[in-house]
């Protein structure tokens, strides 16, 4: 299948500051990307879709200048929690669009 | 608005034959995804349904259901390993869009 990473697989930040986390399609071009928020024992909460080339579209409640996305090109897709607080610690997996959703591996977020 | 039911838990023993249930009602219909996630890790992708009728893939198989908004997920001869949890998401769109909506999840317990 096709395979989508994510870096860095786990940050510890203190509150206030910034962290940008990078979604990559290593082997197919994916116009669309998605950001997924997951609390420890819930199910996946879509945050966001990153589109190539255009604005992302964001979920309701999602606030779009704290949770920023940028899709540079068809293989990379970013995601920076500006201003990260302890409640914004959680999972965060992003999926690339290639036919179904293929799913990086995760990136763990503590704010301290 | 998009609803999508499944047991939060079950628990069956090795070597068993386990059925978890997905039920939908959302504003359309675009397939049905089957993905299984383990503690700490992304989901990873079981099966694809968007016909009615069941799909065998090994162990596992996917059963829908459209005039009923319902799945099933089967999974023969348990393992261990299969102890997880399992996600049923819905295309919600009636064109080729890939945005998924996901279920709670049903954590899933395989005991000796």
């Amino acid at each position: 299948g096709a395979v989508v990473s994510q870096h860095p697989s786990w940050v510890i930040c203190k509150s206030g500051t910034s962290v940008k986390i990078e979604c990559r399609s290593l082997d197919f071009q994916a116009t669309t990307m998605f950001w997924y928020r997951q609390f420890p024992k819930q199910s996946l909460m879509l945050m966001a879709t990153s589109n190539e080339g255009s604005k992302a579209t964001y979920e309701q409640g999602v606030e779009k200048d704290k949770f920023l996305i940028n899709h540079a090109s068809l293989t990379l897709s970013t995601l920076t929690v500006t201003s990260a607080h302890p409640e914004d610690s959680s999972f965060y997996i992003c999926s690339a669009a290639g036919g179904t959703q293929y799913f990086g591996p995760g990136t763990r977020l503590t704010v301290l | 608005g998009q609803n999508i039911d499944q047991p939060t838990e079950m628990t069956a023993t090795e070597g068993a034959i386990v059925q978890i249930n997905c039920t939908y009602q959302t504003s359309g219909f675009n397939g049905l995804f089957w993905y299984q996630q383990h503690a700490g890790e992304a989901p990873t992708f079981l099966s694809y349904n968007v016909l009615d009728g069941l799909e065998e893939k090994g162990r596992f198989s996917s059963f829908l259901s459209r005039s009923k908004g319902y799945s099933y997920l089967l999974l023969k001869e348990l393992q261990m390993k299969d102890s997880a949890s399992y996600l049923c998401a819905v295309n919600p769109h009636n064109n080729a869009g890939n945005m998924l909506t996901f279920g709670g999840g049903t954590r899933l317990m395989v005991k000796p």
